[in-house]
């Protein structure tokens, strides 16, 4: 299977401003990468999907001027959450999916962020 | 609408087998995975079942049956370490996975 890296593992922020997050794929070209988002003892929730050089299609509910999506190359996505509240703590996963391949998503060890 | 059914939770003994069912309904099918999450980590890849039966590997085995819309994960020889919330994730017409909430297996000694 792939190999996929988030950075940071972990972040705390103050209220008001934003944290990139970063999911790179060290062996595999991911052509798309999916963003999830999981709060305490619930399912995970898909946030947004990204084909590698296209804009991010956001599922209902997700703010797109929000949480801003960067799929620039095939190993590289970003999120970043803009003027982070509390509510926006969780933790964050991102996954990868190669062309031809749909039946392989991979998962990467995800990022927990705290906004105080 | 698309929607997965597991128990909340299920406590078994060390040494052990255990059965975790999954009932779905998703709009298409192509298949589906099973994952293993422990707390504060992200999910890693168990199973995946595309055709009717059991797939076997090593103390974990998977079984489909896409008529009836069930699959269940046995986990066999049960360690402390299996320990952990085991979710079944259909993948739909799109290739997008369904998720629930998961079935948080707890093993005692």
């Amino acid at each position: 299977g792939a190999v996929v890296s988030q950075h940071p593992s972990w972040v705390i922020c103050k209220s008001g401003t934003s944290v990139k997050i970063e999911c790179r794929s060290l062996d595999f070209q991911a052509t798309t990468m999916f963003w999830y988002r999981q709060f305490p003892k619930q399912s995970l929730m898909l946030m947004a999907t990204s084909n590698e050089g296209s804009k991010a299609t956001y599922e209902q509910g997700v703010e797109k001027d929000k949480f801003l999506i960067n799929h620039a190359s095939l190993t590289l996505s970003t999120l970043t959450v803009t003027s982070a509240h509390p509510e926006d703590s969780s933790f964050y996963i991102c996954s990868v999916r190669t062309s031809g391949r749909a039946y392989e998503q991979y998962f990467g060890p995800g990022t927990r962020l705290t906004v105080t | 609408g698309q929607n997965i059914d597991q128990p909340t939770e299920m406590t078994a003994t060390e040494g052990a087998i255990v059965q975790i069912n999954c009932t779905y309904q998703t709009s298409g099918f192509n298949g589906l995975f099973w994952y293993q999450q422990h707390a504060g980590e992200a999910p890693t890849f168990l199973s995946y079942n595309v055709l009717d039966g059991l797939e076997e590997k090593g103390r974990f085995s998977s079984f489909l049956s896409r008529s009836k819309g069930y699959s269940y994960l046995l986990l066999k020889e049960l360690q402390m370490k299996d320990s952990a919330s085991y979710l079944c994730a259909p993948l739909d017409s799109n290739y997008q996975l369904i998720w629930g909430a998961g079935t948080k297996l707890i093993i005692k000694p």
